[in-house]
C-alpha cells in the first residue's frame, strides 16, 4: 500500500535552514507528483509547492519562492522540502502529500513534520 | 489567488443532526474543489473530490453540492467520529491551490 514516512520533528533558530523528507513506497515513484503542504498553529492549511517526481520540475506558491526547494532522489524514493532563511512564524506542521485522482486531490498523506523556530 | 471562505468558523450538533458547511470561492472554480476531514494531531483525509464526488472508503452520510464560487458540505446523520475540523479546498490548472479557514465540528 502507498505510504508516506516524513522525517521527525526538527528545532531551529531564525536565519538556519531545514530539509525535511518523505520517504515513499507502495507505488511508481516516477509517476506522481508530490506536493508540500504547510499549517502554523490555529491556521489553515497552506500549499507550499509541487515537484514532478519523474523530471524534478518544480512549482512553489510565490509567498515562498526564493526561499524553499523541492528535490527528489530517485534512487531512495524520497522527497526533500528545504527552506532557508527560517522565521518565527515558520513554525509550523509540515506534511507531503500525493495526489490520486488528478493533481490538487490529495488521497495519500504524510504524518507530518513539526518544525519550530525558536530563539 | 482564489481565496476560499468557509461558514461557520465553527458548530455544534447532535448526533443524527444533518450538519452543513458553506464553502465560497472568490472566483469562479466549476467543480474544482476538495473537502477534508482533519482530527487533532492527524493528516488531513480527502473526503470529497470535484465538489461531490465520494472518496473510495468514506461512509455514505458524507456528501458536497456546488459549483461556480458556492458549494456545500452535509454529513446526514451525525456520528461522534465526525469531531473534526473540514476544510474546503480548490484545485485548478494554476496553482496555488488554496484552503477554507475550517470548520470546527463538535458534539
Amino acid at each position: 500500500q502507498v505510504q508516506l514516512v516524513q522525517s521527525g520533528a526538527e528545532v531551529k533558530k531564525p536565519g538556519a535552514s531545514v530539509m525535511l523528507s518523505c520517504k515513499t513506497s507502495g507505488y511508481m515513484f516516477a509517476t506522481y507528483y508530490m506536493d508540500w503542504v504547510r499549517q502554523a498553529p490555529g491556521q489553515r492549511l497552506e500549499w507550499m509547492g509541487t515537484i514532478n517526481a519523474g523530471g524534478g520540475g518544480t512549482s512553489y506558491a510565490q509567498k515562498f519562492q526564493g526561499r524553499v526547494t523541492m528535490t527528489r532522489d530517485t534512487s531512495t524514493r524520497t522527497h526533500y522540502l528545504e527552506m532557508t532563511s527560517l522565521k518565527f512564524e515558520d513554525t509550523a506542521v509540515y506534511y507531503c502529500a500525493r495526489a490520486v485522482r488528478g493533481l490538487g486531490i490529495w488521497s495519500y498523506w504524510g504524518q507530518g513534520t513539526q518544525v519550530t523556530v525558536s530563539s | 489567488d482564489i481565496q476560499m471562505t468557509q461558514s461557520p468558523s465553527s458548530l455544534s450538533a447532535s448526533v443524527g443532526d444533518r450538519v452543513t458547511i458553506s464553502c465560497q470561492a472568490s472566483h469562479d472554480i466549476s467543480n474544482y474543489l476538495n473537502w477534508y476531514q482533519q482530527k487533532p494531531g492527524r493528516a488531513p483525509k480527502l473526503l470529497i473530490y470535484d465538489a461531490s464526488n465520494l472518496e473510495t472508503g468514506v461512509p455514505s452520510r458524507f456528501s458536497g453540492s456546488g459549483s461556480g464560487t458556492d458549494f456545500t458540505f452535509t454529513i446526514s446523520g451525525l456520528q461522534p467520529e465526525d469531531v473534526a475540523t473540514y476544510y474546503c479546498q480548490h484545485f485548478d490548472n494554476l496553482p496555488p491551490y488554496t484552503f477554507g479557514q475550517g470548520t470546527q465540528l463538535d458534539i
